[in-house]
């Protein structure tokens, strides 16, 4: 059974303040990965993806991946009181016809 | 506006009973997906189909059923013989299961089913 693993939280940082969300992988074969937020009661949104080792930023958002580790993050600089939600890392399976999804963490940011 | 939509937001049943969830969406995207959220859980994979009369089971099949005879629309019978029913029910679709750099899903916003 290929897994995604995340560490449930919650994790709670003040505003302003960088959150770090972290994300392993069971599957060597997969190729994508995914950030998605999840608002209480609401269906996932799409944050960023990324496929290639490294940092890709968009916006306030960094992911960084590391395929030798199985290992993929997502920081969010400037933390709002808004970015409070549950956040879920997926990998695309080896067939690449599924998104395997983590059981999510849960951030909050205090003002 | 493109999306898609999921019927209805909240579903009660009785248990025993089937019960049929409804997807649709006009992104003109091939495949679509089906996935279960209980509570503190994430999303497991309940069915996918690539293409039109196609689809495969995902990890959680067994008490459910699908169909997906147009592109637009691939909805979901929980059976009787689902063991534990009551969840959130999200479905997704992504451009093409084929194309894993340009796959990322969208989700309807749920149908909430509670079964007692």
């Amino acid at each position: 059974q290929k897994e995604v693993e995340q560490n449930s939280g919650p994790l709670s940082v003040p505003e302003g303040a960088i959150a770090s969300l972290n994300c392993t992988y069971s599957d060597r074969g997969s190729q994508s990965f995914f950030w998605y937020r999840q608002y209480s009661g609401k269906s996932p949104e799409l944050i960023m993806f990324i496929y290639s080792n490294g940092d890709k930023e968009d916006g306030r958002f960094t992911a960084q991946l590391n395929k030798a580790s199985q290992y993929v993050s997502l920081l969010i600089r400037d933390s709002q009181p808004s970015d409070s939600a549950t956040y879920l890392c997926a990998a695309l399976n080896q067939a690449g016809t599924a998104l395997i999804f983590g059981k999510g963490t849960t951030l909050s940011v205090s003002s | 506006d493109g999306g898609i939509t999921q019927s209805p937001k909240y579903l009660f049943r009785k248990e025993g009973q089937n019960v049929t969830l409804s997807c649709e969406q006009n992104l003109n995207h091939d495949a679509m997906y089906w996935y279960r959220q209980d509570p503190g859980q994430g999303l497991r994979l309940i069915y996918y189909s690539q293409i039109v009369n196609d689809f495969q089971k995902g990890d959680i099949a067994e008490g459910y059923s699908v169909s997906r005879e147009k592109k637009e629309s691939f909805p979901l019978t929980v059976t009787s013989a689902q063991k534990n029913p009551t969840a959130f029910y999200l479905c997704a679709s992504s451009i093409s299961a084929r194309e894993p750099y340009n796959s990322p899903l969208h989700f309807g916003n749920g149908t909430r089913l509670t079964v007692t």
